[in-house]
């Protein structure tokens, strides 16, 4: 199984909803991405999450709070979001990168998120 | 300057034709990789490479990695093959924890 699952694969919401986006992998990996992807931009990394630790936050507002509840799922909780937060949201997994020891990301499908 | 540079943007190919697209970087890397991104977002890593070449099907991906670049090529494209190409690397620098660097991505539309 090298799937990575990813719910919904639309959100519509308004400014004032409090929504989250689910992401899930059996693959064993210990490392998970939240990425985000404006129209016709390459992934914009949000966060990393290493051993179920949060390891990098790339300067992400806070009205996008994450959760990686086990090392299987990882969450991202989305509360007060503005439009120009619209974007496609791709979640990532790969075993934890050591020094020389390269990995593959597998990407989910992505959730479309729309913000009115 | 990115440091992840790629060309040509787009690219429309006739069915059948042998396709090159190239990536360019300037930050020194522990790996590279190239993406398949189609219209409905999904992401699929097509390879990982830090050295030589390495050939899955009809895509074959090189790297130099004194020159810095890299190519992907597909032979006897098909329109299945249009999508969004992306080259990432991860960089020496970028952290240990999967830190990479996305190229802007090359479309690629394969007419029948």
């Amino acid at each position: 199984d090298t799937e990575v699952t990813q719910t919904p694969k639309h959100l519509v919401m308004g400014m004032t909803n409090k929504k989250s986006l689910k992401c899930e992998q059996h693959m064993g990996h210990r490392a998970m991405y939240w990425y985000k992807q404006k129209a016709k931009k390459p992934p914009e990394l949000m966060f990393v999450y290493s051993y179920e630790k949060l390891s990098i936050n790339e300067s992400v507002p806070s009205r996008f709070s994450p959760e990686c509840p086990n090392s299987s799922l990882l969450n991202l909780h989305l509360h007060a979001l503005q439009p120009e937060d619209s974007a496609l949201y791709l979640c990532a997994s790969s075993q934890v990168p050591s020094g020389g020891v390269m990995e593959t990301q597998y990407f989910g499908p992505g959730t479309r998120l729309l913000v009115l | 300057k990115n440091e992840v540079e790629q060309s040509p943007q787009n690219l429309t190919a006739q069915e059948g034709e042998f396709i090159t697209i190239n990536c360019s970087y300037s930050v020194g890397i522990s790996a590279l990789h190239w993406l398949q991104q189609h219209p409905g977002g999904g992401i699929v890593s097509l390879f990982m490479l830090s050295s030589g070449k390495k050939k899955h099907g009809r895509l074959i991906a090189t790297i130099n990695i004194q020159e810095k670049h890299s190519s992907l090529h597909i032979t006897a494209s098909h329109p299945r093959d249009s999508a969004v190409y992306i080259c990432a690397v991860r960089s020496f620098y970028g952290g240990s924890q999967g830190n990479l660097i996305f190229g802007k991505g090359t479309k690629l539309s394969v007419k029948p």
